[in-house]
């Protein structure tokens, strides 16, 4: 089946401006979650969705980042006011449940955000 | 999370069998080993788990130590699509606020024809 889709895949964007980045989760998937990736670095989680409710968004790394999910399903990620440390691979992932034992996490391709 | 040490790299001939070890001396009763990989300009990608049973699936075999501190990831016949960094994890499931993936450096894994 299909697996988790992103978009835009690459984004490139003005200092100062806001972008929006989509996330399509795997059907039936509740759990869904933010991450992003700098170049040559580890994972850095940003916000973890069950359904629509955001019961951790700690790794927000400040008031400029936002996140929705509706309807259970997809999520996008805002980022208001963008700066050049904003640059990054974001990267969504979904898993079935987090009552699930072993909940493992799928990952999508990333959005590749170059800010300028 | 109990902390994993892996290899910084290995090669492997394509076609012949990887193993890939991860020491996790300090894991607990509860915690599974993961093993996800990335490949270059992907996300990362699940491959395996498990908690003290060697498990198989259609990627790799898991083996875990009878003492647990320590796994190998097995992958079968190695493929140059299988060039990738390997991360191996070991995290609490079920019921917990343990979702956040955090790898270390794995192991970049180099698939040579």
């Amino acid at each position: 089946g299909a697996g988790v889709s992103q978009s835009p895949s690459n984004k490139v964007t003005e200092k100062g401006k806001d972008v929006e980045l989509r996330c399509d989760p795997i059907s039936g998937h509740t759990a869904l979650y933010w991450y992003r990736q700098s170049l040559g670095q580890g994972l850095e989680f940003l916000i973890y969705f069950q359904g629509n409710s955001a019961p951790d968004k700690s790794g927000l790394p400040s008031d400029r980042f936002s996140a929705e999910r509706t309807g259970g399903s997809v999520s996008t990620l805002t980022i208001q006011r963008t700066q050049q440390e904003d640059s990054a691979v974001y990267l969504c992932a979904s898993s079935l449940s987090l009552r699930d034992s072993t909940y493992e996490q799928y990952f999508g391709p990333g959005t590749r955000l170059t800010v300028t | 999370d109990a902390k994993t040490t892996q290899p910084p790299s290995m090669d492997c001939a394509e076609g012949r069998a990887a193993n890939l070890p991860c020491n996790h001396s300090t894991i607990s009763g509860n915690e599974y080993v993961y093993w996800y990989r990335q490949i270059h300009s992907q996300g990362p990608q699940y491959i395996i788990h498990g908690l003290k049973n060697n498990e198989t699936n259609e990627m790799a075999s898991l083996i875990i130590t009878e003492d647990r501190k320590s796994s190998t990831l097995i992958l079968p016949h190695a493929t140059l699509r299988d060039t990738a960094v390997y991360y191996c994890i070991v995290r609490v499931a079920s019921r917990s606020n343990d979702y956040k993936l955090s790898f270390g450096a794995g192991t970049t894994v180099t698939v040579r024809a």
